[in-house]
């Protein structure tokens, strides 16, 4: 099984400044032959589902603002609020669907500060 | 709209058994491949199963293997997760959630099972 781990575990930030979480993946999660990662990110606000975010690790789902950006490749990818507001407390989980079975990491609990 | 509307939780003894439901609708159901996600609450995210378009091909995880049985009824647009010979490791909130291209878009509000005596 693909072992996800993010870090930090969790991080305050204030209000306006940028927020970055890591999120790393026990083996390559890119498609060598259609060149996508396969890594998703997802949004979980108290008491209510995960909301995707972020496919193939930079696609915004329609709606997304686009403060949210995703970015890397391999095992390694990055989850970026730009400039956080106070409806971003939430946390993040990152997403490989590369191969089953589908694994999740912990989870980033981000607040204000 | 996209609606997955869970149920069927609830409180059970260990060695018990549940049936869980998911009622969808707003889209074609019996062309999207359905799964469980199940979450204990303040945790993180653990994917239970998944089942095919006609429901000939299911995938487990491993904790589940032999005691979990998921289904689905094209005709009444339902997915049903058949859990048994539960235990205290099975408590937790139970989500449907649709696959779109390997992503997992659309997630119900979930069910929460509680296992213990």
């Amino acid at each position: 099984d693909i072992v996800m781990t993010q870090s930090p575990d969790s991080l305050t930030v204030s209000l306006g400044e940028r927020a970055t979480i890591s999120c790393k993946s026990s083996q390559s999660i890119l498609n060598n032959f259609n060149n996508k990662n396969y890594l998703a990110w997802y949004q979980q606000k108290s008491g209510q589902p995960p909301k995707l975010l972020i496919s193939w690790a930079s696609t915004r789902e329609s709606g997304v603002p686009d403060r949210f950006s995703g970015s890397g490749s391999g095992t390694d990818f990055t989850l970026t609020i730009s400039s956080l507001q106070a409806e971003d407390v939430a946390v993040y989980h990152c997403h490989q669907y590369f191969s089953s079975p589908i694994t999740f990491g912990p989870g980033t609990k981000v607040d204000i500060k | 709209d996209v609606q997955l509307v869970e149920s069927g939780g609830g409180l059970v003894q260990p060695g018990g058994s549940l049936r869980l439901s998911c009622a969808a609708s707003g889209f074609t159901f019996g062309t999207y491949w359905m799964h469980w996600v199940r979450q204990v609450p303040g945790k993180g995210l653990v994917w239970v199963s998944r089942i095919n378009t006609d429901g000939r091909t299911t995938e487990y995880a491993d904790s589940v293997k032999g005691r979990f049985t998921i289904s689905r009824d094209n005709a009444k647009n339902t997915l049903y997760l058949q859990m048994n010979s539960l235990t205290a490791g099975d408590t937790a909130i139970y989500y449907c959630t649709r696959d779109s291209s390997s992503t997992l878009l659309y997630w119900g509000q979930g069910t929460l099972v509680t296992v213990s005596s």
